[in-house]
């Protein structure tokens, strides 16, 4: 596909349980990040990949979160134990490498936690 | 400490109008890079522009111009001819050595016919 696709587009779970978001980035695209946005909120910075390298975890919110990209491509994000503040759209997004300028969104994936 | 401020919540402008976005950032950083993205009710973000540290121009792409102050430290996004599609979050970001972009709140433009 021509852009970043993420699914599922919309996810509904009870509070406990583990949830799997999956993005695929745009075909070539060495740098991969995923974001949140909170309703009403900006976007917060959650994780990135470049290539082979370490990811920077940096802005995960608790270790109930955590994040891999098999194969330099296809990210999943995983949250356990979700939370009723888990809550938001997760985005993600990709760029031809790390220090490119434009980074490319994919819809995101609203996540409800009941 | 809050690295990107953005102070107007809420907009309105006349479409044909022009209207400035307002952001001011905070880095230490001496390279770092301005950004500004368009949500609309859809929830795509859509990358508008882009400004350089080290750039001496201010950056344009069609109807958007942004107007860089690097002295003060802001960036602020002018729409020019504003279109009743333009209504939408404008979010400005930047991004530092960290490499990842760092958002402010948000700005909801609403284009009034």
């Amino acid at each position: 596909g021509a852009g970043v696709s993420q699914s599922p587009s919309n996810k509904v779970t009870e509070k406990g349980k583990d949830v799997e978001l999956r993005c695929d980035p745009i075909s070539g695209h060495t740098a991969l990040y995923w974001y949140r946005q909170s309703l009403g909120q900006g976007l917060e910075f959650l994780i990135y990949f470049q290539g082979n390298s370490a990811p920077d975890k940096s802005g995960l919110p608790s270790d109930r979160f955590s994040a891999e990209r098999t194969g330099g491509s296809v990210s999943t994000l995983t949250i356990q134990r979700t939370q009723q503040e888990d809550s938001a759209v997760y985005l993600c997004a990709s760029s031809r490498t790390v220090s490119y300028n434009e980074q490319f969104f994919g819809p995101g994936t609203r996540l409800t936690v009941l | 400490a809050q690295k990107i401020t953005q102070t107007q919540p809420g907009m309105f402008v006349q479409e044909k109008e022009a209207v400035t976005l307002d952001c001011t950032y905070d880095t230490s950083d001496q390279s770092y890079g301005l950004f500004w993205y368009k949500q609309p009710s859809s929830g795509e973000m859509i990358f508008l522009i882009y400004q350089g540290s080290y750039d001496e121009q201010n950056a344009t792409e069609g109807r958007y111009s942004l107007n860089f102050q690097k002295a003060r430290k802001s960036a602020n996004l002018v729409i020019s001819a504003s279109q009743l599609g333009d209504s939408a979050m404008y979010f400005c970001a930047m991004r530092d050595a960290g490499n990842m972009l760092t958002f402010g709140g948000g700005t909801r433009l609403m284009v009034k016919p």
